[in-house]
């Protein structure tokens, strides 16, 4: 498919255990984002990749959370020691840059994660 | 601090009939501003936006109105077709921060056969 793809679509995870979420943007995209939407609210950012550079990690919750993106087009976003209020739908978004300042986002569907 | 708001959680409409959806802010900085659809098991699918330099941009059956002095924004959806049941999430960007978008809580809209 030509969208950007999230894996897995859902994660159990033990409190305490290390979890790993990818996302595949659109191809050619430059940007990627992540955010996480708790039940019931909207999606908030998280961070922010520009290629393989990770410009704003402003909202990333605590030193547990991580995020990279070596090679400029798939991401990972790691969680380290799983907490409860961890739990939420983490969704990734992608644009390309153009001249225009500000560029559609488009998002995968997300990975719901549950911490037990 | 929620800087993007959409105070009503769930707005029921008929078919063929206007849906109107708000949504207010509170940072200044703000400059434009969008419209996602979320269905169930997707990610938010991008609707419609405007830009602070303008007040209304329409687009088919979708309409957005911007006012900027009561930093309000509204979605109008004419008529309202079943299809259009969703979750719509208002979103912001202020142009220092590159695209990070800050999102309201999202309105559950239903539309009636």
């Amino acid at each position: 498919g030509a969208g950007v793809s999230q894996s897995p679509r859902y994660k159990v995870a033990k409190r305490g255990q290390d979890v790993a979420l990818r996302c595949d943007p659109i191809s050619g995209h430059v940007s990627l984002f992540w955010y996480q939407q708790a039940l019931g609210q909207g999606p908030e950012f998280l961070t922010y990749f520009q290629n393989e550079a990770q410009l704003d990690k402003s909202g990333l919750p605590s030193d547990r959370f991580f995020a990279e993106r070596p090679e400029g087009s798939v991401s990972t976003l790691k969680i380290q020691r799983t907490q409860q209020e961890d739990s939420a739908v983490y969704l990734c978004a992608s644009s390309h840059i153009r001249l225009a300042r500000l560029e559609t986002q488009y998002f995968g569907p997300g990975t719901r994660l549950l911490v037990l | 601090d929620q800087q993007v708001k959409q105070n009503s959680p769930s707005l029921s409409v008929q078919e063929g009939r206007i849906s109107i959806l708000n949504c207010d802010y509170t940072n200044s900085m703000f400059d434009y501003f969008l419209w996602y659809k979320k269905y169930p098991a997707e990610g938010p699918t991008f609707l419609i936006s405007i830009s602070s330099i303008k007040d209304k941009n329409e687009d088919g059956r979708f309409t957005v109105f911007l006012n900027k002095s009561a930093k309000h924004l509204s979605l109008h959806i004419v008529p309202s077709q079943p299809g259009d049941s969703a979750v719509y999430f208002c979103a912001a960007s202020p142009e220092t921060s590159g695209s990070r978008l800050t999102f309201g809580e999202g309105t559950q809209l239903t539309v009636n056969p």
